[in-house]
């Protein structure tokens, strides 16, 4: 089956710095990547994702890379602030396929103000 | 629109006992799918609900059964509790569309066995 990778584990930062966290994953026929965002007591939010015909995405402060040839995805925040603070998986799945979301491990954010 | 909803919020059983959590999907939502959290294993896929028909299921042992019913409402059950169940359950759904794998989760069931 599919297994992701993700690091760092922890990542602190300070305010108004980029934060960067590196996923990769196994399974070529993965072509869907989202990213999610899970606050104390809270389930995951989805905050960005990207599917695998695409090479970059951005919102805002938040952008995803994608690389399939080498089989990694990244995810980029710019000018952090606090409330950024949070831990973030990333995930893999086959689109049309079982539905089903491998996840990374999680990084723990923190943003020192 | 609503988002998902999970009942109850928590949960404290015994071992030996049996446990069912709800999930309500967001209105539209059709896939519902159930994930464990704990802090050794991360985030594990369960299963997954579509049209009241189990679609694809975790490595999970018998004892973690789940239904959607036709309303797109989905249970899950846990027989025979252990120790080792105590994790937060998430409740994801989805539209189910061509180009539309996006899931979305509920704010999670925090099961605690004794």
């Amino acid at each position: 089956g599919e297994n992701v990778e993700q690091h760092p584990s922890t990542l602190s930062v300070q305010e108004g710095d980029s934060a960067v966290i590196k996923c990769t994953y196994s399974d070529s026929a993965s072509n869907y990547f989202p990213w999610y965002k899970q606050e104390l007591g809270k389930g995951p939010q989805l905050i960005i994702d990207i599917r695998s015909n695409v090479g970059e995405k951005k919102d805002q402060r938040i952008a995803v890379t994608l690389n399939k040839t080498a089989k990694h995805f990244s995810l980029h925040i710019t000018e952090t602030q606090p409330e950024d603070s949070a831990v973030y998986f990333c995930a893999a799945s086959h689109q049309g396929g079982d539905y089903k979301l491998s996840f990374g491990a999680g990084t723990t954010v923190t943003v020192r103000a | 629109k609503a988002g998902v909803t999970q009942t109850p919020r928590y949960l404290i059983k015994t071992r030996g006992q049996q446990v069912t959590l709800s999930c309500s999907p967001i209105s539209g939502h059709r896939s519902v799918s159930w994930y464990q959290q704990t802090p050794g294993q991360g985030l594990q896929f369960l299963f997954e609900y579509f049209s009241e028909t189990q679609r694809n299921k975790g490595n999970f042992p018998g004892r973690f059964s789940g239904r959607q019913f036709s309303n797109s409402r989905s249970e899950m059950n846990v027989s025979t509790l252990e120790l080792g169940d105590s994790a937060l359950y998430l409740c994801a759904s989805g539209l189910d569309r061509r180009g539309t794998d996006t899931q979305y989760f509920g704010p999670g069931t925090r099961l605690t066995v004794l």
